[in-house]
């Protein structure tokens, strides 16, 4: 079945380091790929989207590029700030079983 | 404001007190699904919904029950809660747009945090 597989945390940075976060999937065909957020104490949001190969989805600074031939979806940032503490989620849509496949999410901590 | 609302925002109980937690979507969203959230596993389908009288089974479905009745309305059952639920739960809406095509962005709730203990 399909499968998204992200880097653990936490992943701890200084205020406006540079920030990437993993993600790889295994799917049958294309699917569409997804990055959300979860602040503390709030339910997820959607960050960031990508639905056909070499699409960038590009959101508050953060963006992700669909990769096909590597079957990949990082998250990267440019210039992190404090507020940018959260649980990060990759996901893709399984047409099949109609419902988004998380990865285990990555905890960022971002430091004064 | 469009949103995706959950009662109630957190809940602890006893093992085999039936208890229903509600969502409701104001967007007029034909898709509606739950998900369970626990440590290290991420988010897990348990049910989901694609239009009134309409649902099916996702990963995770032992133990819950759900209907459909109305659009906006998904209420997730616990007929006989055991602790193994306990967990963060979501509720989620998405649009869906004729035939087999997908709006795939999903609008999720604030979550409900459970405790049977």
């Amino acid at each position: 079945g399909n499968s998204v597989t992200q880097m653990e945390g936490p992943v701890t940075l200084s205020e406006e380091a540079f920030l990437t976060i993993n993600c790889t999937y295994t799917a049958t065909g294309y699917p569409s790929l997804f990055w959300y957020v979860q602040y503390p104490g709030e339910g997820l949001q959607l960050l960031l989207k990508a639905t056909k190969a070499d699409d960038k989805g590009s959101n508050k600074g953060f963006e992700a590029t669909y990769r096909k031939e590597t079957t990949s979806f990082h998250l990267e940032k440019g210039s992190v700030q404090v507020s940018d503490s959260a649980v990060y989620f990759c996901a893709l849509f399984d047409t099949g079983r109609r419902a988004l496949t998380f990865g285990s999410g990555t905890r960022l901590q971002v430091q004064p | 404001e469009a949103q995706v609302t959950q009662n109630p925002r957190y809940l602890i109980t006893v093992t085999g007190k039936k208890l229903t937690v509600t969502c409701s979507q104001n967007m007029n969203h034909e898709y509606m699904s739950w998900y369970r959230q626990d440590p290290g596993l991420g988010l897990r389908q348990i049910y989901y919904s694609m239009n009134v009288e309409v649902t099916d089974k996702g990963d995770v479905p032992e133990g819950y029950k759900v209907s459909r009745k109305e659009k906006r309305n998904f209420p997730l059952i616990l007929e006989s809660p055991s602790p193994n639920q306990t967990s963060l739960y979501f509720c989620a809406s998405s649009l869906r747009t004729g035939g087999s095509t997908f709006r795939y962005e999903q609008y999720f709730g604030p979550g409900t945090r459970l405790t049977v203990t």
